[in-house]
C-alpha cells in the first residue's frame, strides 16, 4: 500500500503570498489532519478532516484553511503568509477519526517564508 | 489545562544501554488516548503505540516497552539494548475530547542519540 503523499515537498514563498500545499492519503483512510512543526512550538495541530468535513481545528488563525476532496485527498491553504509561518507541515490520515486512531504522517512540505 | 511534558530534552547513550523516555501527561477527560511516534532525520513521525485511558496493560514489542501508570499521569516507553538506527526524535502525544472531537496533543519530543 502506498504512504501518504505530500507535494510539493518544498516551498519558497515571499511574505504576503499565498501557498496551497497537498495531501494524498492513504488509501482507504477518510481523515486527514494537518499539523505544523517549528523548532519553538513543536508539532500542533492545525485541522482534521473526515469524509470532506472539517471535524476539528487548532488555534490557529483564519489565514489557514484546507478542505477534502471526495477522493479524501486534502488540501491546506495559508493565505498572507507570515514569516513565522515557516515551518514543516506534515499531513496524517487514519482509517478513522484521527484523534482515536493511529496516523500515518507523510514527510511533510517544508516552506519557508522571506 | 490538558498538556503533555516530555522533561527530556535530549539523551545520548552508547548502543546496547537502555533508556527510558520519560511522558507525563494532564487531561481532566476520563477517557483519552496516549500515543507514541518516532521522528528519524529523515522526517516521517512513525506510529509506535496507542494506548486508551482504560487499558493499563503494560506493552512489550521487541526491544521496545510501555509503561502506562493512571495514578502519576506517566506513559514511559523503555527501549532495551539501543542500537544506532533507534537515534531519533520520539514524541507522546495525547487525545482527548473535552466535549469536542478528538485531537491530539504532542510533547515537546525528546532527542534520543545512540553512539555506536
Amino acid at each position: 500500500k502506498a504512504g501518504v503523499t505530500q507535494t510539493p515537498r518544498y516551498l519558497i514563498k515571499t511574505r504576503g503570498q499565498q501557498v496551497t500545499l497537498s495531501c494524498s492519503p492513504i488509501s482507504g483512510h477518510r481523515s486527514v489532519s494537518w499539523y505544523q512543526q517549528t523548532p519553538g512550538q513543536g508539532l500542533q495541530f492545525l485541522f482534521e478532516y473526515f469524509s470532506e468535513t472539517q471535524r476539528n481545528k487548532g488555534n490557529f488563525p483564519g489565514r489557514f484553511s484546507g478542505r477534502q476532496f471526495s477522493n479524501s485527498r486534502s488540501e491546506m491553504n495559508v493565505s498572507t503568509l507570515e514569516l513565522g509561518d515557516s515551518a514543516l507541515y506534515l499531513c496524517a490520515s487514519s482509517s478513522g477519526p484521527g484523534g482515536t486512531y493511529e496516523q500515518y504522517f507523510g514527510p511533510g512540505t517544508r516552506l519557508t517564508v522571506t | 489545562a490538558q498538556k503533555v511534558t516530555q522533561a527530556q530534552t535530549e539523551i545520548s547513550v552508547v548502543e546496547k544501554e537502555d533508556v527510558t523516555l520519560d511522558c507525563v501527561y494532564e487531561t481532566r477527560d476520563t477517557t483519552y488516548y496516549l500515543f507514541w511516534y518516532k521522528q528519524p532525520p529523515s522526517g516521517e513521525l512513525v506510529f509506535l503505540i496507542r494506548r486508551n485511558s482504560f487499558d493499563e496493560q503494560n506493552e512489550i514489542s521487541g526491544r521496545y516497552s510501555w509503561n502506562f501508570q493512571k495514578s502519576t499521569s506517566s506513559f514511559n516507553f523503555t527501549i532495551t539494548a539501543s542500537q544506532v538506527v533507534d537515534s531519533a526524535v520520539y514524541f507522546c502525544a495525547l487525545s482527548f475530547s473535552g466535549g469536542s472531537n478528538y485531537k491530539l496533543t504532542f510533547g515537546k519530543g525528546t532527542l534520543l542519540t545512540v553512539n555506536p
